[in-house]
């Protein structure tokens, strides 16, 4: 899982309650980026941010935030606008220096179950 | 919206037999790329391929891309137990640069 750590591993949470999802690298990484995955299925585009101070929305962002205040961080927060948030929360980073070279380094996770 | 269509979506092998994925893809592409992914745990990295390539090996991995007809494959050789795992191709966009959009995944058993 290289040098990216998501916290917590495993979250609860209830109904109606926002979470916020920790992502950090040491890998002085330009981007990262924000998927979800559902069981038995490929990886969906949340949110992504090429630099600090900005961000874009992936294929999926409704009822999801992110900031990117510091280069080494990307925490994701799943509001209660998200109406299915139970699933896989993986975190990625890329260096970014050759679009047609670049590969991503995957954080281990955060599953995440709405009670 | 998801790029890469995987088949098989579960393939089940015998240790030191080989293992073909396929993917395909709609759209044009920057580059296409293979991760691996344990049960429970983030993706790794496999091999990527240039859209002006058209084979490339690593170890004993084996890619191929074909981008007139939108297709990949990802060829294993001599399959071992600790290759048991899902694998993903990811297409990588010309516009935003370094976006990937993953396949479904194709679900690997190799037993002994």
């Amino acid at each position: 899982d290289g040098g990216i750590t998501q916290s917590p591993k495993y979250l609860f949470r209830k109904e109606g309650q926002n979470v916020t999802l920790s992502c950090e690298q040491n890998l002085n990484h330009d981007a990262m980026y924000w998927y979800r995955q559902d069981p038995g299925q490929g990886l969906r585009l949340i949110y992504y941010s090429q630099i600090v101070n900005d961000f874009q929305k992936g294929d999926i962002a409704e009822g999801y935030s992110v900031s990117r205040e510091k280069k080494e961080s990307f925490p994701l927060t799943v509001t209660s606008a998200q109406k299915n948030p139970t699933a896989f929360y993986l975190c990625a980073s890329s260096i970014q220096a050759d679009p047609s070279t670049d590969t991503q380094y995957f954080g281990p996770g955060t599953r995440l179950t709405v009670l | 919206s998801q790029q890469g269509e995987e088949d098989p979506q579960a393939l089940s092998i015998q240790e030191g037999e080989n293992a073909t994925m396929n993917c395909s893809y709609k759209t044009s592409i920057n580059n296409l790329q293979w991760y691996r992914q344990n049960s429970g745990r983030g993706l790794v990295h496999l091999i990527l391929i240039r859209s002006n390539e058209r084979e490339k090996h690593s170890g004993r991995l084996r890619v191929t891309l074909d981008t007139s007809k939108k297709s990949s494959s990802l060829l294993i050789t001599a399959s071992r137990a600790a290759d048991t795992a899902s694998y993903f191709c990811a297409t990588g966009s010309l516009s935003p640069a370094s976006k990937l959009t993953f396949g479904t995944g194709t679900r690997l058993q190799v037993t002994l």
